[in-house]
Parts: structure tokens; C-alpha cells; sequence
């Protein structure tokens, strides 16, 4: 799976938008991006994953270079219960032959805090 | 709907003890995979089953192993254990061999 880089740490004001960048540029052909994220103490929660079109849904919004080398999650109106470590990750969907599917590389990804 | 459900929440045992961890996955998914958290670090891949056979592994000693039941419900075993053994423990559930994943809340082992 392909690496990807977040900022340790970002700030948002509640009500404001909060993006989320993430750099991935090795990225492969056939490597899907998901977004998931942690509240203190719970177990993470899917948020988004995106090919190569943009994709929204009930809780964000993934805007996908069109070289696929970086991403950026959208949260539109941030609150306070926003505040998490959102992590990036790259993924191959299709596997073949002993490929480890359920298999996420989770790296240190970003601590967004949204402040009042 | 009920979603991924693992026990038990919080467990302390001493070293060189075992432990089993259990996990029900969201109804109608096959897959569980199992991760292990260590504080401050995001989750490590342990293993994957799908359709009660094991799927994938990570770098993880003999020491750690797991099953998963006719009714897609799995166990993690872990044998021996030593301090950095204490993290929480997370289990999460698909429907397919790969997509999203769903997380349960974990289990927070500690060894003394």
C-alpha cells in the first residue's frame, strides 16, 4: 500500500470548514483513498473513500487531484465533536491471490482540533 | 442495527497469562480483521478472516493467534504475554473481503 503524508495538527474554528490535506504520490493505479477517523478512546470510524472522482457524503467531502497524488477531506460545518485524529489511507480494493484485504495502513494522520 | 460488539471492554492480566478477546461483527458481514493500538500510534493490522478462513496477517508473533466462528463471530488469542502486549485491541467487520471497514469500540488490555 501506497504511503501517504498528513500534517500532525490543525486547528478549525466551529462552523468553519476544515480541510484535510493528504499527500500520496505513489500512489497506484488501483489504489483506492479512505479517510477514517478516531475519537479519544473509540474505535476509528469510516468516513469517505474515492478512485479518482470527487466524492461526497452525509459527513465529508474527498477532492481527489487528477494526477491522484494528493487529497483533501472536506468537513463542510466542523463542531466540536469533529475534534479527532483523521487518518489517510491508501488501499488496494481488488485483491488478488493472498492479498491481505481488510488490511488498513494507518499512519500517524492528523489531529484536528475545532475550537469555539 | 447493532454495530461491531467486542468484550470484554477493559481487562487486566499479568504477564506470561493469556487472554482471548472476542468480537460479533455487524450482522450480514463475513469479514473481521483484528488491530491492535499501542498509545499514541495508529492501529496495526493483525489479521484478517473471511468465510472462517484466515485471510492476511501482519508482523505479529506466533504468540498472537485468532479463529473465526460458523456465525462470522471471532476470537483473538494472545499467549504469554508481555508488557507491550497492553493496547487496545480493535475488531472491525465488512461485508465483502475489502471496502470499508467498521470498528467496534475495542478492548483495553493492560499487562502488569
Amino acid at each position: 500500500d501506497a504511503k501517504t503524508t498528513q500534517p500532525p495538527s490543525m486547528d478549525c474554528a466551529e462552523g468553519r470548514a476544515a480541510n484535510l490535506p493528504c499527500n500520496h504520490s505513489t500512489i497506484s493505479g488501483n489504489e483506492y483513498v479512505y479517510w477514517y477517523r478516531q475519537i479519544h478512546s473509540q474505535g476509528p470510524q469510516y468516513i469517505i473513500h474515492g478512485l479518482k472522482n470527487n466524492e461526497t457524503n452525509e459527513m465529508a467531502s474527498l477532492i481527489i487531484t487528477e494526477d491522484r497524488k494528493s487529497s483533501t477531506l472536506i468537513l463542510p460545518h466542523a463542531t466540536l465533536r469533529d475534534t479527532a485524529v483523521y487518518y489517510c489511507i491508501v488501499r488496494v480494493d481488488l485483491g488478488a491471490g493472498g492479498t491481505s484485504y481488510g488490511k488498513l495502513t494507518f499512519g500517524q494522520g492528523t489531529i484536528l482540533t475545532v475550537h469555539p | 442495527d447493532a454495530g461491531v460488539t467486542q468484550s470484554p471492554t477493559h481487562l487486566i492480566k499479568t504477564r506470561g497469562q493469556h487472554v482471548t478477546l472476542r468480537c460479533s461483527p455487524i450482522s450480514g458481514h463475513k469479514s473481521v480483521s483484528w488491530y491492535q493500538q499501542v498509545l499514541g500510534q495508529g492501529p496495526q493490522f493483525i489479521f484478517q478472516y473471511y468465510e472462517k478462513e484466515e485471510r492476511g496477517r501482519g508482523n505479529f508473533p506466533d504468540r498472537f493467534s485468532a479463529r473465526q466462528f460458523p456465525n462470522y463471530s471471532s476470537e483473538l488469542n494472545v499467549n504469554a504475554l508481555l508488557l507491550g502486549d497492553s493496547a487496545l485491541y480493535l475488531c472491525a467487520s465488512s461485508l465483502r473481503r475489502y471496502g470499508e471497514l467498521f470498528f467496534g469500540e475495542g478492548s483495553r488490555l493492560t499487562v502488569l
